[in-house]
């Protein structure tokens, strides 16, 4: 099952525009990440906010948390063409036996030049 | 670097037929993962091994065998292919493993058709 859900599943939008995406978690958990999925390619990380963090920032992207509606953002400013791609969020939650990062399904994000 | 290697890049197979999928990670990492990833569904977790030596199931292990050959090395078996496994396979690593607040290093999969 998936401990992630982020909405939308698709965006769309033009070059330097902010895009923001959403994702809606279960359980409680000891962090949530970002990924982003290139065409073809594998995941790379964006940004890890651990349960006690409220808003974390990396260049032009800006994550929130709010444990209370188990809910986080990814917002990326002023997109670019190459921000074109799958983001995807994933949570730790705190009732894992080991090591199993849950992913959600994503969010597939165009920006049009 | 190379991080984290899979072969092969794609693979086709017949129902019934067995294959292994190789997966190789230079960073010197502890832990290993094997996900699939299926339109819609976001990436399931396979099997992991949370250090040398050790392999554990995750969400969707049926069907699947793994190897821990040693600390680079984590192979993923399919010993009687079946067409629901067709999806997109990726090895991930991860530095010290469980309760670390780790981020995940991934290849850049494995697309099986299994006809």
């Amino acid at each position: 099952s998936q401990q992630g859900e982020e909405d939308p599943q698709a965006l769309s939008i033009q070059e330097g525009e902010n895009a923001t995406m959403n994702c809606s978690y279960k359980t409680s958990i000891n962090n949530l990440q970002w990924y982003r999925q290139n065409s073809g390619r594998g995941l790379v990380h964006l940004i890890l906010i651990r349960s006690n963090e409220r808003e974390k920032h990396s260049g032009r992207l800006r994550v929130t948390l709010d444990t209370s509606k188990k809910s986080s953002s990814l917002l990326i400013t002023a997109s670019r063409a190459a921000d074109t791609a799958s983001y995807f969020c994933a949570t730790d939650p705190r009732t894992n036996a080991g090591n199993m990062l849950t992913f959600g399904g994503g969010t597939r994000l165009m920006v049009k030049p | 670097n190379a991080g984290v290697t899979q072969t092969p890049k794609f693979q086709v197979l017949k129902t019934g037929q067995s294959m292994t999928l190789q997966c190789a990670q230079d960073m010197n990492h502890n832990s290993m993962y094997w996900y699939r990833q299926d339109p819609g569904m976001g990436l399931r977790l396979i099997y992991y091994s949370a250090s040398e030596g050790t392999t554990d199931k995750g969400e969707v292990p049926n069907g699947y065998n793994v190897s821990r050959l040693n600390k680079r090395e984590f192979s993923l078996r399919l010993e009687s292919a079946a067409p629901s496994q067709t999806s997109v396979y990726f090895c991930a690593s991860s530095e010290r493993g469980r309760g670390a607040n780790e981020k995940l290093f991934f290849g850049s999969g494995t697309q099986l058709s299994v006809l």
